[in-house]
C-alpha cells in the first residue's frame, strides 16, 4: 500500500536559518505530492503540490521537487521566520487509489527569533 | 469563491454522550466531502469520506458514523462516546482531476472526552 515517511520533529532553528524537512514515499501508481501546513489551533492549508516527476512545487519561498528516483519530495525554504512555525504535513494522492490522501506523521518547525 | 465550516470548535463531552459534528461548504457543488481524526501529536487518520449524497465510505471500523443529508454538508456523529474518541476533527472538500486532487481543510472541531 501507500505511505509516506516524514523526519520526526520538533525540529528548531532561529530565525533565518535553512529549513529541510526530509519527506520520502511509497506508491503503487504514479502519484501527486504535496506539503501542507498547520498552524496553532487551525485545519490544514495547502502549501504547494507537484504532480508529475521533476515538477516542483513552490510557494511562500518554500519549494519541494518530486523525484520518482528517490521516491522522495523534501520541503526546503532559504531563510525561515518565526511566523513559519506550525506543523508541516507530506502526503500522496494516488489516483490508482481513488485520490485518497496518505498523510505522513507531520513535523512540528519551531523558528526562535 | 469556495469555503468550508465547521461546528462546534471546540466540544466537551462525556463518555458515553452522544455527538453531533457539522461541515458545511459553500461554493462548489458535488464535492468529495472527508473526515479526518488528528490525536494529540499525531498525524491525521481518515475516518469517512464521501463521493455523493448518502454515499459513504468507512475507513476505520469503530463508533463513529458519518451521513451527508444533503450535496454540501456532512455530519459526523456517535451514539457514545469513548475516552479514545478525543482529538481534533477536520473536514475537507475537494473536486478537481484524477491524480492531482488537492483537498481543502475546514477550521477543525476540538473535541475532548472526559
Amino acid at each position: 500500500g501507500n505511505s509516506v515517511t516524514q523526519m520526526e520533529g520538533p525540529v528548531t532553528l532561529s530565525e533565518e536559518a535553512f529549513l529541510t524537512i526530509n519527506c520520502t514515499y511509497t506508491a503503487t501508481g504514479y502519484p501527486s505530492l504535496f506539503w501542507y501546513v498547520q498552524y496553532p489551533g487551525e485545519g490544514l492549508q495547502l502549501l504547494l503540490k507537484a504532480t508529475k516527476a521533476d515538477d516542483k512545487g513552490s510557494n511562500k519561498g518554500f519549494e519541494a521537487t518530486y523525484r520518482k528516483e528517490t521516491t522522495s519530495f523534501h520541503l526546503e525554504k532559504g531563510s525561515v521566520q518565526v511566523s513559519d512555525s506550525a506543523v508541516y504535513f507530506c502526503a500522496l494522492s494516488d489516483h490508482n487509489a481513488g485520490n485518497m490522501l496518505t498523510f505522513g506523521g507531520g513535523t512540528r518547525l519551531m523558528v526562535k527569533p | 469563491s469556495q469555503t468550508i465550516h465547521q461546528w462546534p470548535a471546540t466540544l466537551v463531552q462525556p463518555v458515553g454522550s452522544p455527538l453531533s459534528l457539522e461541515c458545511t461548504v459553500e461554493g462548489t457543488s458535488n464535492p468529495n466531502l472527508y473526515w479526518y481524526r488528528q490525536a494529540a501529536g499525531r498525524g491525521l487518520q481518515l475516518l469517512f469520506y464521501s463521493v455523493g449524497i448518502g454515499q459513504i465510505s468507512s475507513e476505520v471500523p469503530q463508533n463513529l458514523s458519518a451521513s451527508r443529508p444533503q450535496d454540501r454538508q456532512f455530519i459526523l456523529s456517535s451514539k457514545k462516546l469513548l475516552l479514545s474518541d478525543s482529538g481534533f476533527y477536520l473536514c475537507a472538500w475537494s473536486v478537481g482531476d484524477r491524480g492531482a486532487e488537492t483537498q481543502y481543510f475546514g477550521p477543525g472541531t476540538r473535541l475532548l472526552v472526559l
